[in-house]
């Protein structure tokens, strides 16, 4: 039973256009998202977050629009570049619950 | 630098071995995490410690055997370990109050 589902395996994207990553999640408790990007031998690094109170938050070249009513998130990466092609992975939480469940994660390659 | 330090980053055991994998965390955190990540399947997580305590155990077999002597360091000690068990192992920490989590670079476990 996946709670997080990362339904696209890759994306490939021209440099210089947006990127859009999705997340779908089905447990109507969790009220906090976060994107973690990975490359590989490395560790998952926290990239952007976005609590259910808001419905975007942005950082840079990086967005996360969230929509409640669907249950439904996605990272923008506008413009993108090559050091963006990496694994990318959704995760959700709930208040006063330290565990993340993560999705299977997207891998984006960003073509030149 | 992540201020995550995992060692070993390989290691390869028989089944019969015991070993033990080891997490630094450098980042004044009071929570630690393990994640076993496999193949094409969502970071699993394994045990969540806070303050040192140990806080969750999510159905992980016996022959992984947590240990965090203080709110730096955690161990994984594994014994009698199966082929499935092979898999990324990664440590994760966190301030309690916080949802984000940090990742070490894992360590690559290989059961033959």
């Amino acid at each position: 039973d996946q709670q997080v589902k990362q339904n696209s395996p890759s994306l490939s994207v021209q440099e210089g256009r947006i990127s859009i990553l999705n997340c779908d999640y089905t447990n109507s408790m969790f009220d906090y998202f976060l994107w973690y990007k990975k490359y590989p031998a490395e560790g998952p690094t926290f990239l952007i977050s976005i609590s259910s109170i808001k419905d975007k938050n942005e950082d840079g070249r990086f967005t996360v629009f969230l929509n409640k009513s669907a249950k439904h998130l996605s990272l923008h990466i506008v413009p993108s570049q090559p050091g963006d092609s990496a694994v990318y992975f959704c995760a959700a939480s709930n208040f006063g619950n330290e565990k993340l469940t993560f999705g299977t994660g997207t891998r984006l390659t960003i073509i030149p | 630098e992540t201020g995550v330090t995992q060692t070993p980053r390989h290691l390869v055991m028989g089944m019969t071995n015991k070993k033990s994998l080891k997490c630094e965390q450098h980042l004044g955190h009071n929570a630690m995490y393990w994640y076993k990540q496999s193949a094409k399947k969502p970071l699993e997580l394994m045990f969540v410690y806070n303050f040192k305590e140990q806080t969750e155990n999510n159905s992980v077999p016996s022959r992984f055997s947590p240990e965090c002597p203080n709110s730096s360091h955690l161990f994984l000690h594994l014994h009698t370990l199966q082929p499935e068990d092979s898999a990324l192992y990664l440590c994760a920490s966190s301030r309690r109050e916080d949802y984000e989590q940090y990742f070490g670079p894992g360590t690559r476990l290989t059961v033959t």
